[in-house]
């Protein structure tokens, strides 16, 4: 059974510093990894999504790694800011026969002006 | 093009009773799967539904229960709710040859008392 670990389970950082987020895994044969970004009440936005194949992907300030073998992700968030603050998830595939994710219980972000 | 959505936004219901939410998916996409995340938690699977038929179930009891109409709508019912049933409920809608690819509507908050 796929279970997915996330820490810290919360952060809080002074506006303009550079955070690292992490999120691992047991099972690490997964075919994708993504992160989701949650504000609070409200549904999941997904940020960046990382097939196996791949070792990072890039949007903006937002830098995703992974490394299978050890069952690990890491969300790097440059010169952070204030509208950051929400709280992000990983998520892996239940199994190879379902579109459905198994979530981690996320890292709650307040970056602070 | 229109998102994911779900009625209501929020709905409270005393122990025992019955309860159906309701979630659009994004147009084009045939496949959804619905998610419960209690307070400080990630996402957990229930189930998801492909062509009108259930494709997969996590691990939550018969009283839980879905339908998919043919426009690709979708209904979660809950019988004899309980307290722990308290959640938010996140429907995802994805196109079944882009299985990894999961558009999360807001959710509906669902307060059992």
């Amino acid at each position: 059974k796929q279970e997915v670990t996330q820490i810290p389970a919360a952060l809080s950082v002074p506006e303009g510093e550079n955070l690292v987020l992490n999120c691992s895994f047991t099972d690490s044969a997964i075919y994708n990894l993504q992160w989701f970004r949650q504000d609070p009440g409200k549904g999941l936005t997904s940020l960046l999504l990382i097939q196996s194949s791949q070792r990072e992907q890039t949007s903006g300030r937002l830098n995703a790694s992974l490394d299978k073998s050890s069952g690990r992700s890491t969300l790097y968030i440059a010169a952070s800011q204030p509208g950051d603050s929400a709280t992000y998830l990983c998520a892996v595939p239940l199994n190879s026969g379902y579109s459905t994710l198994t979530f981690g219980k996320g890292t709650m972000l307040l970056v602070s002006p | 093009e229109t998102g994911v959505t779900q009625s209501p936004t929020h709905l409270i219901k005393t122990r025992g009773q019955q309860v159906t939410l309701r979630c659009s998916s994004q147009s084009g996409h045939n496949t959804v799967s619905w998610y419960q995340q209690a307070l400080g938690q990630g996402p957990q699977f229930i189930f998801q539904y492909y062509r009108e038929e259930e494709n997969g179930r996590g691990n939550f009891p018969p009283r839980f229960s879905g339908l998919q109409f043919p426009n690709y709508s979708s209904e979660l019912n809950v019988n004899a709710l309980e307290l722990d049933d308290s959640a938010l409920y996140l429907c995802a809608s994805s196109f079944r040859g882009r299985t990894y690819e999961q558009y999360f509507g807001p959710g509906t908050r669902l307060t059992v008392t």
